[in-house]
């Protein structure tokens, strides 16, 4: 099945700094991605739609000027957390969708960024 | 404003029995609806889905119900294998493409 890539996996960083999480489709053309961050124990929430080339939609209450996001080409959305504090600290995903030959929808899922702000 | 909810945590069942994961949404203008199997630290990894316009979908020990009128699906996995026992989470898509997620079901299959 079609693979997105996620990198890095985990990363630790100190209070005020930028991070950025790099988003891959390996074997298509995605010109939508999208990004969510997890909670202990709660729900996937989605932040913002990523379309290639084009401004990024960002959902109620996601800080656009925090959480930047760059789709500059069509296998590749970055996620840039700025000036990032404690509870920043999250589990990040993005997903990449396609839409298949037959009625069958799928999103695949990146496998995650442990952000750990100290 | 949680969309999708799934209001069971957890869920433990006997190895060989019928486990029943529910899931209700709000927006009556979702498409699609789909299950993720979750475990810690990783991606969800597709399940099954099932389209707005229809009622069940089967994929072997996995069967999906709709029914649209109460806002309501459930995923069925029978029978239930130890290896099932993860996070659960049923997502519901827009015709933006964007998905919503329920907060998860952990389901714990016994030996």
């Amino acid at each position: 099945g079609a693979v997105v890539s996620q990198h890095p996996s985990r990363v630790i960083c100190k209070s005020g700094t930028s991070v950025k999480i790099e988003c891959r489709s390996l074997d298509f053309q995605a010109t939508t991605m999208f990004w969510y961050r997890q909670f202990p124990k709660q729900s996937l929430m989605l932040m913002a739609t990523s379309n290639e080339g084009s401004k990024a939609t960002y959902e109620q209450g996601v800080e656009k000027d925090k959480f930047l996001i760059n789709h500059a080409s069509l296998t590749l959305s970055t996620l840039t957390v700025t000036s990032a504090h404690p509870e920043d600290s999250s589990f990040y995903i993005c997903s990449a969708f396609i839409r298949g030959g037959s009625v069958r929808t799928e999103a695949f899922f990146g496998q995650g960024t442990r952000l750990t702000v100290v | 404003d949680q969309q999708v909810k799934q209001n069971s945590p957890s869920l433990s069942v006997q190895e060989g029995r019928i486990s029943i994961l529910n899931c209700d949404y709000t927006n009556s203008m979702f498409d699609y609806f789909l299950w993720y199997k979750k475990y810690p630290a990783e991606g969800p990894t597709f399940l099954i889905s099932i389209s707005s316009i229809k009622d069940k979908n089967e994929d072997g020990r996995f069967t999906v119900f709709l029914n649209k009128s109460a806002k309501h699906l459930s995923l069925h996995i029978v029978p239930s294998q130890p290896g099932d026992s993860a996070v659960y989470f049923c997502a519901a898509k827009n015709t933006g493409n964007q998905f919503y997620f329920g907060t998860g079901t952990s389901l714990t299959v016994i030996p």
